[in-house]
């Protein structure tokens, strides 16, 4: 069982529409989760990052983390063709370590 | 703020040479890591400096591999010498501290043929 787990897509959904990323994570222990989005050819940027059970949002964006059910996920509103990218799960780890642990990504297409 | 940069952007050689990165961290990052990503997998953590130290160095693949962060600011990885395998997209990223998000560039793509 790989320890970030994310369903490669590709996604495609209109434009306008929520689209939604989904993340699941083995280690039972781990507090800080991370969503990066990542262009073709480019670095992955931070668009979001949780901590705590729940909801949070920013702007079109809204994190969701559910550690009872080891289960992250990535809300997408009003979906743009911008939006266009890999979106990259990312998992603190339980312990001393400070690596994070990606997921393999989403492919997410926006059509216009 | 410039962000997280990363010299060279490409990098083609052949098999047995050797090939250095480097990676510049934002100003004031003490915290430095190094990831890779091969064809087809996730990206993997390689290595953590705090400062010059290295904090945590269990993601280095084999001795071929050698990372320095002299005076604790920029940071290089070697690679000697380069096997097939090495080929892939190597990020750094940096942080203020351990426990704030990392910040990535846009790495180096590393092709040895």
């Amino acid at each position: 069982q790989k320890e970030v787990e994310q369903n490669s897509g590709p996604l495609s959904v209109p434009e306008g529409a929520i689209a939604s990323l989904n993340c699941t994570y083995s280690d039972r222990g781990s507090q800080s989760f991370f969503w990066y989005r990542q262009y073709s050819g480019k670095s992955p940027e931070l668009i979001m990052s949780i901590y705590s059970n729940g909801d949070k949002e920013d702007g079109r964006f809204t994190a969701q983390l559910n550690k009872a059910s080891q289960y992250v996920s990535l809300l997408i509103r009003d979906s743009q063709p911008s939006d266009s990218a890999t979106y990259l799960c990312a998992v603190l780890l339980s312990g001393s370590a400070r690596q994070l642990t990606f997921g393999s990504g989403t492919q997410l297409t926006v059509l216009p | 703020e410039a962000g997280v940069t990363q010299f060279p952007s490409h990098s083609v050689i052949e098999k047995g040479q050797t090939v250095t990165l480097r990676c510049d961290p934002i100003s004031g990052h003490d915290n430095l890591y190094w990831y890779r990503r091969v064809m087809g997998k996730e990206i993997k953590f390689l290595l953590h400096f705090v400062k010059e130290s290295k904090q945590d160095e269990s993601g280095m693949p084999n001795n071929r591999f050698l990372a320095e962060r002299t005076g604790g600011t920029y940071s290089t990885l070697k690679v000697q010498p380069a096997e097939l395998e090495d080929s892939g997209v190597y990020f750094c990223a940096s942080s203020y501290d351990s426990n704030q998000p990392q910040h990535f560039g846009d790495g180096t793509r590393l092709s040895i043929l």
